[in-house]
Formats: C-alpha cells, sequence, structure tokens
C-alpha cells in the first residue's frame, strides 16, 4: 500500500504570494490531517479534515486554509505569504480518527521557503 | 493550555550504550504516539500506548506509559547510528481532534 504523498516536496516563493500544498493520504484513510514544522515552534497542529469537513482547526491566522476532496486528497493553501511562513509543512492521515485513539501516518513533507 | 514536555532536548551517546527520552504531561493523557523523524523529512510511527502501565516493544526500542498516563518513556538498548533522528511523543487533545507534539529529542549516536 502506497504511503502518504506530498507534493511539491520543495518550494520557494516570495512575500506576498500564496502557494497551494497538495496531500494525498494513504488509500482507505479519510482523515488528513497537517502540521507546520519550524525549528523555533516545533511541530505545531493547523487543521483537520474528515469526509471533506474540517473538524479543527490550530491556533493559525486566516491566511492559512485547507480543504479536502471527495478522494480524501487535500490540499492547505497560505496567502500572502510571510517570512514566517518558511517550514516544514506536514500533512498525516488516518484511518479512523476519533477523539481517544488513532495512528497517524505521516508524509515525506514540503519544505517552504519564502524569501 | 495542554503541554508535552520532553527531556532531555538534545543527547549524544557512544554506540552501544542505553537511553532513555521522557515525555510528561500535566493532564490525563489518553493516548500516547512515539514518532522518529529524519531531519527535514517526515514521520515515522514507532509506538502506541494507551494504558496505564503499558509496555509495547519493537526490536531495541521499549516505551511505557505510566500508571497515571501522565508520562511516557521510550527507551532504546544498546544505541546504534541508524537510530539517531528527532523523536517526538504525541497525544490528542481529549475532546477534540486537535493533535500536540513535544518538543522533540534530536539523538545522535557515536560509531
Amino acid at each position: 500500500k502506497a504511503g502518504v504523498t506530498q507534493t511539491p516536496r520543495y518550494l520557494i516563493k516570495t512575500r506576498g504570494q500564496q502557494v497551494t500544498l497538495s496531500c494525498s493520504p494513504i488509500s482507505g484513510h479519510r482523515s488528513v490531517s497537517w502540521y507546520q514544522q519550524t525549528p523555533g515552534q516545533g511541530l505545531q497542529f493547523l487543521f483537520e479534515y474528515f469526509s471533506e469537513t474540517q473538524r479543527n482547526k490550530g491556533n493559525f491566522p486566516g491566511r492559512f486554509s485547507g480543504r479536502q476532496f471527495s478522494n480524501s486528497r487535500s490540499e492547505m493553501n497560505v496567502s500572502t505569504l510571510e517570512l514566517g511562513d518558511s517550514a516544514l509543512y506536514l500533512c498525516a492521515s488516518s484511518f479512523l480518527y476519533d477523539r481517544s485513539s488513532y495512528e497517524q501516518y505521516f508524509g515525506p513533507g514540503t519544505r517552504l521557503t519564502v524569501t | 493550555s495542554q503541554e508535552l514536555e520532553q527531556s532531555p532536548q538534545s543527547l549524544i551517546v557512544q554506540e552501544g550504550k542505553n537511553l532513555t527520552i521522557n515525555c510528561t504531561s500535566s493532564k490525563t493523557l489518553y493516548g500516547l504516539y512515539w514518532y522518529k523523524q529524519k531531519y527535514g523529512e517526515g514521520l515515522i510511527f514507532l509506538m502506541m500506548l494507551q494504558k496505564g502501565g503499558e509496555e509495547k516493544s519493537h526490536e531495541k526500542i521499549t516505551a511505557k506509559l505510566d500508571e497515571k498516563k501522565q508520562q511516557s518513556s521510550l527507551h532504546i538498548t544498546a544505541s546504534q547510528p541508524s537510530h539517531a533522528g528527532i523523536y517526538l511523543c504525541g497525544a490528542g487533545i481529549t475532546g477534540t481532534y486537535k493533535y500536540i507534539f513535544g518538543t522533540g529529542t534530536r539523538l545522535k549516536v557515536l560509531a
């Protein structure tokens, strides 16, 4: 079974631009979560989608948005990029995402550099 | 807010030595997950602990969750260079679909 895939793997953007990252979960997984990882803040939760619905969102500004399609693939968008948005963006999928227990499988990440 | 504290932040050990990484929460956890990350890459799921007192092992890595389900330890026996990386603990926040991670422990194993 193929793992979680993320595209692109690397991206360089300029301040003020917008960017869209893509995540394809493991086949059969309906939950997709997004995380931002930086050296200073560590791994931080962005949002989670299940069956095309955003169930929860982390403490990020409205410039960060996402969506999930009917095939469970997900995209996240960052508008008006800032230098501080430079980070590794990780996507994770899980089969059954309930509030008490679940396993998440992570993609390799997209390294975004904002200049 | 609920947080996961990991210690130590970094660790350098000689190959063959044993080591322990700790993950502590101020609140009861409903599931504690250990991951390993190579620099700049995604996280690899290692183990999941759910019951108080639970212990699991995989190859030379053993993870335990205390009875109160507030502290977990990850123990590596006879470390090897392949064990090097960043180890992170993670947990779901009760009543939400949010997930938090510990601060991470960077492990270096000297050959």
